[in-house]
């Protein structure tokens, strides 16, 4: 059973910084494209990033280029979201997704809450 | 960037009837359109991939079509689970993109 188990979320400033991480299991995590996908309260679905398996492409929404990394560690089972100039507008869910361009997203953690507020 | 315009916003039907949504790309896109189902609380579930590809575990109601441009999901008979967001998305080209959503309440 593929699970996927988003952490660490949390309430933060305008300017600060905040790392999410996602454990991957039930896959062969290695081989597999893996994204972030948020969602602003009341609204709809926006991916935010992608890495490929070998951390070679790392594409970004463009709101975000600049300010958040993405990354991984296979031998981990586990990819990262670097959220640094943390702003208002990047309150939201924050989804791990298993897939990205090359295999379609088929599966979606629970997702963490990403709120800045001052 | 691709558009994806998903139609209409809200779709009210009873229990029984037949649903279509449509999701229409700016540009041709192939069949690269997955459609995804979202309950209030929960994270979005596949419901169809490549366009017309039921994922896993998705019941016969659901079904997927067209390509370039012009997409439809379709839900043969509602159920009263059914009742849910849905939304489009496109893996053609970056950056993926998502549809704004099609809402599907009950009548």
């Amino acid at each position: 059973e593929v699970q996927l188990l988003e952490s660490g979320g949390g309430f933060i400033q305008p300017g600060e910084s905040l790392r999410l991480s996602c454990a991957a299991s039930g896959f062969t995590f290695s081989t597999s494209g893996m994204s972030w996908v948020r969602q602003a309260p009341g609204k709809g679905l926006e991916w935010v990033s992608s890495i490929s398996y070998n951390s070679e492409f790392t594409p970004y929404v463009d709101s975000v280029k600049g300010r958040f990394t993405i990354s991984r560690d296979n031998s981990k089972n586990t990819v990262f979201l670097q959220m640094n100039s943390l702003r208002v507008e990047d309150t939201a869910v924050y989804y791990c997704a298993k897939g990205a361009m090359s295999r379609p997203i088929d599966y979606w953690g629970q997702g963490t809450l990403v709120t800045v507020s001052s | 960037e691709i558009v994806l315009t998903q139609s209409p916003a809200t779709l009210s039907l009873s229990p029984g009837e037949r649903a279509s949504l449509s999701c229409r790309a700016s540009q041709s896109i192939s069949s690269s359109l997955s459609w995804y189902q979202q309950k209030p609380g929960q994270a979005p579930r596949l419901l169809i991939f490549d366009a017309s590809n039921r994922a896993t575990g998705i019941p016969a109601r659901f079904s997927g079509s067209g390509s370039g441009t012009d997409f439809t999901l379709t839900i043969s008979s509602l159920e009263s689970e059914d009742f849910a967001v849905y939304y489009c998305h496109q893996r053609s080209d970056w950056p993926l993109t998502f549809g704004g959503g099609t809402k599907v309440e009950i009548k």
